[in-house]
Formats: C-alpha cells, sequence, structure tokens
C-alpha cells in the first residue's frame, strides 16, 4: 500500500517570502516516481515537477526546487520569493514505477499576501 | 486545443436524473482517469483506462459508469445519484505505457464540479 502524508494544512506567508512544503511517504516499492501538484481556484491539478526513486540529485527550476531524501522518505517542496499568483493547494502524489495510479496527500493550502 | 478539457465546467442534477461528463486529452496519452474530490478529503481514484480497457475500479458504486470509446475520450455516466456525490470530479491522462515510461505524470482537466440536489 501507498501512503503520502502532508502535514501541513494551511501556510500563509507574506510576499517574497519562501515556502517549504512538507511531503512524507510510504510504499513497498522499490522504484518509484513522486511529484508535487497546484491547484489554483480554477479547479485543475497543474503538474508542477517529478523526481525518480533512483535520482536523489535535488534540482531547482525557476523558483521552485525540490528535497529528496529516499533515507526519510521525504520529498519537500520550496517556492522561492513566493507571489500572490502562488496561492492555491498544493499536493504531494506517489505512484509506483509500473503502476497508473496516483495517491495524493491531503493537499497543503498556502495564502500569499501581498 | 491543448491539454486535458472537461465539460461541463458545472453540474446540477436531480437524484432521479441521468446526466455525463466528458473528458478529452489532446496529448496523445494512452491512459485515461477518473477522480473524485470531495471536500476535506483526499481525491480518490475512481476509474483507470489503459488502452481502452478499464484496468481499475477502486469500489466504485454502480451509479457511476465510466465508458472510454477511444484512446482520446472518456466519459463518467451519472444515474440516481446521492446528495454526498456532490464533489469536483477529475479526469486525467497520462503516457502508462510502456511501463517505466519517462514521462509518467498525469494531466488533468479542470473538473466538473457537481452538485447534487
Amino acid at each position: 500500500a501507498q501512503k503520502v502524508t502532508q502535514a501541513q494544512t494551511e501556510i500563509s506567508v507574506v510576499e517574497k517570502e519562501d515556502v517549504t512544503l512538507d511531503c512524507v511517504y510510504e510504499t513497498r516499492d522499490t522504484t518509484y516516481y513522486l511529484f508535487w501538484y497546484k491547484q489554483p481556484p480554477s479547479g485543475e491539478l497543474v503538474f508542477l515537477i517529478r523526481r525518480n526513486s533512483f535520482d536523489e540529485q535535488n534540482e531547482i527550476s525557476g523558483r521552485y526546487s525540490w528535497n529528496f531524501q529516499k533515507s526519510t522518505s521525504s520529498f519537500n517542496f520550496t517556492i522561492t520569493a513566493s507571489q500572490v499568483v502562488d496561492s492555491a493547494v498544493y499536493f504531494c502524489a506517489l505512484s509506483g514505477y509500473n503502476d497508473y495510479k496516483l495517491s495524493f496527500g491531503a493537499g497543503t493550502t498556502v495564502t500569499v499576501r501581498a | 486545443e491543448t491539454g486535458v478539457t472537461q465539460t461541463p465546467r458545472h453540474l446540477v442534477m436531480g437524484m432521479t436524473n441521468k446526466k455525463s461528463l466528458k473528458c478529452e486529452q489532446h496529448l496523445g496519452h494512452n491512459a485515461m482517469y477518473w477522480y473524485k474530490q470531495s471536500a476535506k478529503k483526499p481525491l480518490e481514484l475512481m476509474f483507470v483506462y489503459s488502452l481502452e480497457e478499464r484496468v481499475e475500479n477502486n469500489s466504485v458504486p454502480s451509479r457511476f459508469s465510466p465508458e472510454c470509446p477511444n484512446s482520446s475520450h472518456l466519459f463518467l455516466h451519472l444515474h440516481t445519484l446521492q446528495p454526498e456525490d456532490s464533489a469536483l470530479y477529475l479526469c486525467a491522462s497520462s503516457q502508462a505505457l510502456p511501463l517505466g515510461t519517462d514521462s509518467p505524470e498525469a494531466f488533468f482537466g479542470q473538473g466538473t464540479r457537481l452538485t447534487v440536489v
């Protein structure tokens, strides 16, 4: 069974502050994918980033960066210099390497105030 | 047309009505999904179609009936729904095959906000 836990329910920051979202997962698969999605008020889930379990290199893409630590089963996500448009619900998700299904966390609501 | 398109965006239906949700993907993907998002609950996977065959049915009540006539279209037929079925229904697609693909990420539509009265 797979499980994704996002312990933070809501985060509120002032514009230009950094925001770090925590994600902890459980899986019996030896290889798997991890994802972050963003859901703005419009409702659409927008794919942000993906990480393969066999690649622990952390990267930065624009204002987004992520910290994947297999030893602690964590896949944290950081928005640098937050903007009001970053206000949304952010979901962490997991799927097996040979699996169709995404298991989602409960989501973290991020509010960025001007 | 881009990405995944769902229609209608909003739907209000009575418990005795029959309606259908439509999803169309323009990404050339070979798998499509229905998810349900209720308030205060995690996203729930309802159905998965791979190469137009249903490969997953997560104990969804029979009042929800999916149909996948081709790899680009997915429907969710609704009948005799209950008020607790009110939710946001999200369609998604991905390149699920071959297994272990380099691009497994799912792309979602904007969803249909369903209210059952």
